[in-house]
């Protein structure tokens, strides 16, 4: 079983849409949630983190947390060309102090 | 230069050859870190450092290994690679293990054949 499973995607919505990026975990014990947005050859940047049930804003970025179901999700409000890229999802867990990522979600946002 | 750089951006090497990668944070943080990615696989962790030690090796191979002699420096040196090793190795600093100020590294693409 992966740590960190997501869909790889490509999920494709046009521009002013709301694109909707989910995650899942297997570790009960993780208390860190991060994504990271990833454009083609570039590194990976981080946008938005969350560590309590529910949910976090910034901007035109949601991310959501439920723990009781070890799910958490990003939302990109207004979806730009510019938010075109791969979403990482990634989780810290105490067990053994792991940092985990997902293998990423493709995201094109289509003028 | 500012945030994280990593030198060389590409290497080519053979299986037999010994290298090194470099990475340098202009941050002031206390903490780096190597992952590689791989095509079609998760991010994976394979060192961490804080305050020049080693806090974490995530079952690497004795290939890889890494040095720390500053919390702005940090290399990773290579010798007898695989070719499943060839991957884009990242390097990425944060303030005291916060995983919620980690920056990245532009990555240093590496292919053994």
């Amino acid at each position: 079983q992966k740590e960190v499973e997501q869909n790889s995607g490509p999920l494709s919505v046009p521009e002013g849409a709301i694109a909707s990026l989910n995650c899942t975990y297997s570790d009960r014990g993780s208390q860190s949630f991060f994504w990271y947005r990833q454009y083609s050859g570039k590194s990976p940047e981080l946008i938005m983190f969350i560590y309590s049930n529910g949910d976090k804003e910034d901007g035109r970025f949601t991310a959501q947390l439920n723990k009781a179901s070890q799910y958490v999700s990003l939302l990109i409000r207004d979806s730009q060309p510019s938010d075109s890229a791969t979403y990482l999802c990634a989780v810290f867990t105490n067990t053994g102090n792991q940092f985990y990522f997902g293998t990423g979600t493709s995201l094109t946002v289509i003028p | 230069e500012t945030g994280v750089t990593q030198t060389p951006r590409h290497l080519v090497m053979g299986m037999t050859n010994k290298k090194s990668l470099k990475c340098e944070q202009h941050l002031g943080h206390n903490a780096m870190y190597w992952y590689k990615q791989s095509a079609k696989k998760p991010l994976e962790l394979m060192f961490v450092y804080s305050l020049e030690e080693r806090v974490e090796n995530n079952s690497v191979p004795s290939r890889f290994s890494p040095e720390c002699p500053n919390s702005s420096h940090l290399f990773l040196h290579l010798h007898t690679l695989q070719p499943e090793d060839s991957a884009l190795y990242l390097c990425a600093s944060s303030q005291e293990l916060a995983w919620d100020t980690q920056y990245f590294g532009p990555g240093t693409r590496l292919t053994v054949l």
